[in-house]
C-alpha cells in the first residue's frame, strides 16, 4: 500500500534552474497539497487543489507552480529556484474537506546553492 | 499572523513519566484539531483528532484535551516511551475549509 508517494527523495539545483516534484496517491483522495517544512516554521501550505482541475494558494506560494494532472498525481514546479526555497516539502492527501485525516508523503529534501 | 501556536520548540520528559504537549489557536472558526507525529527523514504521520464537539478523545496512550474557551489543546502521552521520541504537530481546521494549519512544532526527547 504505497500512500502518498513523492520523487525525488534528494535534489540539489543551482540558483535560477527548474526543476519539477512530482506526487501520487493511490488511495482515490480528493484533495492534494504540497507543504515545506524549515526550522522554527512549522509545515507551511504552499498549494492546494481541492479536486481534479482546481488549485488554490496557501501561505507562501510565491516562486511556485502546480499541476493537477489527474485525480492522483500533483506536481509542484520550481520555475526560477532560489536559495530561499531550500526546504523539506511534503505532498499530502485528504479524502475530502474537514474532518478527514491528511496523509502525508515522506517527503523531498531539496537543496539550492 | 500564526493562527496554531505551539510555544515549546523542545520539551524532555523521563521514560514512563506523563509528557504534556500544549497548542493554541487564534481562529474561532476551527473545530477540528489533529496531533500529528514526525520521525527524522520521514513524513508526518497522524496520531489523534478531536472535533469541536468533545473536549476529550483517547487512543490508547494518547489524550488530546480541547478547551475551547481558551482556544487550547494538549496532547497527553501516559506513559511516554522512548519510541515517543519526535517532532509533534499540531494543526487545526474550519468545517468545509480544505486548508490545515500546523503549529511550528515541539521536539520530544524521552529520557530512559
Amino acid at each position: 500500500n504505497a500512500g502518498v508517494t513523492q520523487t525525488p527523495k534528494f535534489q540539489v539545483l543551482k540558483t535560477g534552474q527548474s526543476m519539477t516534484l512530482q506526487c501520487a496517491q493511490d488511495m482515490n483522495h480528493n484533495s492534494m497539497y504540497w507543504y515545506r517544512q524549515d526550522p522554527g516554521m512549522g509545515l507551511r501550505l504552499i498549494y492546494y487543489s481541492a479536486s481534479e482541475g482546481t488549485t488554490d494558494k496557501g501561505e507562501v506560494p510565491n516562486g511556485y507552480n502546480v499541476s493537477r494532472l489527474n485525480k492522483r498525481e500533483f506536481s509542484l514546479r520550481l520555475e526560477s529556484a532560489a536559495p530561499s526555497q531550500t526546504s523539506v516539502y511534503f505532498c499530502a492527501s485528504r479524502p475530502g474537506a474537514s474532518g478527514n485525516t491528511i496523509y502525508f508523503g515522506e517527503g523531498s529534501w531539496l537543496t539550492v546553492v | 499572523d500564526q493562527q496554531v501556536k505551539q510555544n515549546s520548540p523542545s520539551l524532555s520528559v523521563q521514560e514512563g513519566r506523563i509528557s504534556i504537549l500544549n497548542c493554541d489557536y487564534t481562529n474561532s472558526m476551527f473545530d477540528y484539531f489533529l496531533w500529528y507525529k514526525k520521525y527524522p527523514a520521514e513524513g508526518p504521520t497522524f496520531l489523534i483528532s478531536i472535533s469541536s464537539i468533545k473536549d476529550k478523545n483517547e487512543d490508547g496512550r494518547f489524550t488530546v484535551f480541547l478547551n475551547k474557551s481558551a482556544k487550547h489543546l494538549s496532547l497527553h502521552i501516559v506513559p511516554s516511551q522512548p519510541g515517543d521520541s519526535a517532532v509533534y504537530f499540531c494543526a487545526a481546521s474550519a468545517w468545509g475549509a480544505q486548508k490545515l494549519v500546523f503549529g511550528q512544532g515541539t521536539r520530544l526527547t524521552i529520557n530512559p
